[in-house]
């Protein structure tokens, strides 16, 4: 199975500041299509989770353009140009290239 | 609007059974994989099957073959997970999501299964 490592655990963040999070994979998840099977998701508290990236740098849609996503080999980064208060949650990636499909054991970002 | 509403959880004995279900409206559901994802309490998320939208190609991940068993009735539009031989492990969300690894990705609100003697 394909082991997602996701980090930092626990991000402490300030209204208006960046803030970054960074997941690996422990394969490569290049499909022959050319394209990344790595998404992010964030899961506000007490909701489910939602789709922000797809395709490991494609924002889903209705996402905020503050939201970006990147990639190099197997490693991703999700990145937040101004975090607001409602940014606050869990963040998960999740590759889709290999079943099982693996996610990231998560990131909790919160307001300083 | 698109909604995904799973129901059927609920306090169940270990060794029991549950069947969850799960209506999707406001898309072409027959046009779409769906899966089922668990987050035990406190924990992350979980993937354990998925279905295409024929509905003949179905795949678990190794913890949930055996136990653990998707179907869909398009006519219902409606996606199902037949629990067999319920374990305390078993405690958790069970998420219904549509086109989970794709762009129309969307999750239900969930259902919660608790597994207690």
């Amino acid at each position: 199975d394909i082991v997602m490592t996701q980090s930092p655990v626990s991000l402490p963040v300030t209204p208006g500041e960046p803030a970054s999070i960074s997941c690996r994979s422990s394969q490569s998840l290049l499909h022959s299509d050319g394209n990344k099977y790595l998404q992010w998701y964030l899961q506000k508290p007490g909701q489910s989770p939602r789709l922000l990236i797809y395709l490991a740098s494609n924002r889903a849609s209705g996402v905020p353009d503050r939201f970006s996503g990147s990639e190099s080999g197997t490693d991703f980064t999700l990145k937040i140009s101004r975090v607001e208060a409602e940014d606050v949650g869990i963040y998960y990636c999740m590759q889709a290239l290999h079943s099982p499909l693996t996610f990231g054991g998560g990131t909790r970002v919160e307001i300083k | 609007e698109v909604q995904l509403v799973e129901s059927g959880g609920g306090l169940v004995l270990p060794g029991g059974s549950l069947r969850l279900s799960c209506s999707g409206s406001g898309f072409i559901f027959s046009s779409f994989w769906m899966s089922w994802v668990r987050q035990r309490p406190g924990k992350g998320l979980e993937w354990l099957a998925n279905i295409k939208p024929a509905g003949i190609d179905k795949y678990y991940v190794d913890s949930a073959k055996g136990r653990f068993f998707i179907s869909r009735d398009n006519a219902e539009n409606s996606v199902y997970l037949q629990m067999d031989s319920l374990r305390v492990e078993d405690t958790a969300i069970y998420y219904c999501v549509r086109d989970l690894g794709n762009s129309q990705a969307f999750w239900g609100q969930g259902t919660l299964v608790t597994v207690s003697s």
